[in-house]
């Protein structure tokens, strides 16, 4: 069965560090998403993508959170500097939905998640 | 804007009990709704999901839960729980155009009873 594959499963770095998650979404989903998952709190959305565009980042902190999908494929996902309010787990998630080909509803498939720890 | 509240941060069952878990959204028109589960330190696995055709939904492992548009609500139940239900589930609202963005609630952590 086709899986969504996150790296590293867990990372832990300093503060004012760089890090970076990185993300395999099903093959041939058109969609990825990147969420934060705060313990104790449901995931939130930091940015979707449709191929290699943003269609949402409305919640990213692009003073230091980046994210790029270059090729429309895999995708990156970068912290710099990190600080002690980044720890969490980062969730990457992915859907066969294309906007382009108008296409309707469809489910979000998750991956097993990169655990940050910041010191 | 729309949004997700669980009742509940932790429950506690008996082995072989109901399993209720409780979820209220807030939208202007029926949403699309899921119920996710998540075991430590794991992604979430899709339970089941609403998206507007029979209001009784029945999903993976024994879990079901109903739309009652009257009541905002899709609460999530097994008849009989089991000790492996032990984790944290998560009710979640999607819009039905737009960018479908899912908007998850704070989690319910289940603990099942010997």
């Amino acid at each position: 069965e086709a899986e969504v594959a996150q790296s590293p499963r867990y990372k832990i770095t300093e503060k004012s560090q760089a890090v970076a998650f990185w993300c395999d979404p099903i093959s041939g989903h058109a969609t990825l998403y990147w969420y934060r998952q705060i313990l104790g709190q449901g995931p939130e959305l930091l940015v979707q993508f449709q191929d290699e565009s943003v269609v949402d980042d409305s919640q990213l902190p692009k003073d230091r959170f980046s994210a790029e999908r270059l090729k429309g494929v895999d995708s990156t996902l970068k912290i710099q500097p990190a600080e002690l309010g980044d720890s969490a787990m980062y969730l990457c998630a992915s859907s066969p939905r294309s906007y382009r080909r108008g296409q309707g509803f469809y489910e979000q498939f998750f991956g097993p998640g990169t655990r940050l720890t910041v010191l | 804007a729309q949004s997700v509240t669980q009742l509940g941060s932790h429950v506690s069952v008996s082995e072989g009990a109901l399993v209720l878990l409780r979820c209220n959204y807030s939208s202007s028109v029926p949403p699309y709704l899921f119920w996710y589960v998540q075991y430590p330190n794991q992604g979430l696995q899709l339970l089941l999901k609403y998206t507007s055709a029979a209001t009784l939904v029945k999903g993976i492992n024994g879990f079901e839960a109903e739309f009652k548009k009257s009541e905002t609500s899709f609460h999530l139940t097994k008849p009989s729980a089991h000790m492996s239900d032990a984790a944290e589930y998560f009710c979640a609202v999607s819009e039905t155009s737009g960018t479908y963005k899912y908007i998850f609630g704070t989690g319910t952590r289940l603990k099942v009873l010997a």
